[in-house]
């Protein structure tokens, strides 16, 4: 069956230090890889989204990832973190089993230090 | 992207009751979805909203407890019938424009049932 995982539930970071959230996905072909921003008591906001193509793919915010076919992985990084990325972070899949959907992983929670 | 409204955006029902949600989007869209988070969880999907026929429900929900419609490309509802206390979630509507594209999300509703 198709999964996701983030095996990272909480991140604790300093503002101003890099970031990688990892998220590794269960899938017998190349799925569609998205990571999704949740900020508290907010919608769920897209930051970036992987086809094909380029395996490094920038998105909003100054987030990237990088698809790694071989560690079936799409992690997400930030080069300097800031205090308003605290938030809870969803990477997701778009899967076809029976019908096209989306299943996402548990969530990374980041808190950032002042 | 499509603009999603949801409504209610909360409310706090009593158990044994139903609460119908509505979902409209402001232009067609291929794909709908409902989805449920539950405090401090990450996204479970529910089913895929078919139009002009059944819904696609996942493993552990059914149509008697989760009856969704949708009459045309722009619109559904999410019935959450006979309600319970572990039916308290936000209940998430989501439009994606095909299958390589990215999942757009309306604010959810937040039901808490007593």
């Amino acid at each position: 069956a198709q999964s996701v995982t983030q095996p990272d539930i909480h991140i604790t970071v300093s503002e101003g230090a890099s970031l990688e959230l990892r998220c590794n996905y269960s899938y017998g072909a190349t799925p569609y890889l998205f990571w999704y921003v949740q900020s508290p008591g907010q919608g769920l906001q897209l930051l970036l989204k992987y086809f094909s193509g380029d395996t490094l793919v920038q998105g909003i915010k100054g987030f990237e990832a990088e698809f790694k076919r071989s560690q079936s992985s799409f992690n997400l990084r930030k080069p300097s973190v800031h205090w308003s990325d605290a938030a809870e972070y969803f990477c997701a899949v778009g899967v076809t089993s029976g019908t096209y959907k989306y299943i996402f992983g548990t969530g990374t929670r980041l808190k950032v230090l002042a | 992207s499509a603009v999603i409204s949801q409504k209610p955006s909360r409310d706090i029902c009593q158990r044994g009751t139903s609460l119908t949600i509505q979902c409209q989007v402001d232009s067609q869209v291929t794909m709908m979805f409902w989805y449920r988070q539950q405090p401090g969880q990450s996204l479970t999907l529910i089913a895929t909203a078919n139009q002009g026929s059944e819904a696609t429900y996942e493993s552990g929900f059914v149509i008697d407890k989760f009856p969704i419609s949708r009459p045309n490309l722009t619109f559904s509802t999410l019935t959450v019938s006979n309600m319970s206390p572990e039916d308290s979630s936000i209940y998430l509507c989501s439009v994606a424009g095909g299958w390589n594209s990215p999942l757009h999300f309306g604010n959810g509703t937040r039901l808490t049932v007593t």
